[in-house]
């Protein structure tokens, strides 16, 4: 099975501030159809996850620009430019490779 | 709108069993994948089971396998998740989920059913 570790597990960050998530795969993510299923969502408190980027660095629907990905092979990151306070709750890295689909173990942003 | 509405949750003792369901409407149910994913209390995301649009293909993970089963049927717009010999450790909140129909991942999410095993 492909292990997600993620880092930090927590990350105060300052509102206006940028935050910066890391995850690695213990194998490459890349599928053989040539792309790289590796996915970022976001859990706010108290509700279900939410996918805000797929395919590394594309945005779902509705997300905001201050969100973006990057990253290959195993190495990815998920970047906001201007932390705002509804951006509060875990966030998850998710592959989509092949099954079991793992997930990271979660980075929690809180405001300092 | 894509909604997906999990039932089906509750008490049940060590070794028992429960049906969890998912009503999916908004989107053409026949055309996606569909997933269990599940998180404990203060836990993280754990992917349980996905199945193939048309039921063909189902896969589990390994700590399921054997005593969990993924259905659908696409003319009711239903998934089920036949949870059998639970184990404590399978108390979380299980989410029914979309599987994306252009690339290999999740996109939209039930607000989830709690299943707590306990004596």
């Amino acid at each position: 099975d492909i292990v997600m570790t993620q880092t930090p597990l927590s990350s105060p960050v300052t509102l206006g501030q940028p935050a910066s998530i890391s995850c690695r795969s213990s194998q490459s993510l890349l599928h053989s159809d040539g792309n790289t299923y590796l996915s970022w969502l976001q859990q706010r408190p108290g509700q279900p996850p939410r996918l805000l980027i797929y395919k590394i660095s594309s945005r779902f629907s509705g997300v905001p620009d201050r969100f973006s990905g990057s990253g290959a092979g195993t190495d990815f990151t998920l970047k906001i430019s201007r932390v705002e306070a509804e951006d509060v709750g875990v966030y998850y890295c998710m592959h989509g490779t092949q099954p079991p689909h793992t997930f990271g173990q979660g980075t929690k942003l809180e405001i300092k | 709108e894509v909604q997906l509405v999990e039932s089906g949750g509750g008490l049940v003792q060590p070794g028992g069993s429960l049906r969890l369901s998912c009503a999916a409407s908004g989107f053409t149910f026949s055309s996606h994948w569909m997933h269990w994913v599940r998180q404990g209390p203060g836990k993280g995301l754990v992917w349980v089971s996905e199945i193939h649009p048309d039921g063909s293909i189902t896969n589990y993970a390994d700590s399921v396998k054997g005593r969990f089963a993924i259905s659908r049927d696409n003319a009711k717009s239903t998934l089920d998740l036949q949870m059998n010999s639970l184990r404590a450790e399978d108390t979380a909140v299980y989410y029914c989920v979309r599987g994306t129909s252009a690339w290999k991942g999740v996109d939209f999410w039930g607000q989830g059913t709690l299943v707590t095993v306990s004596s």
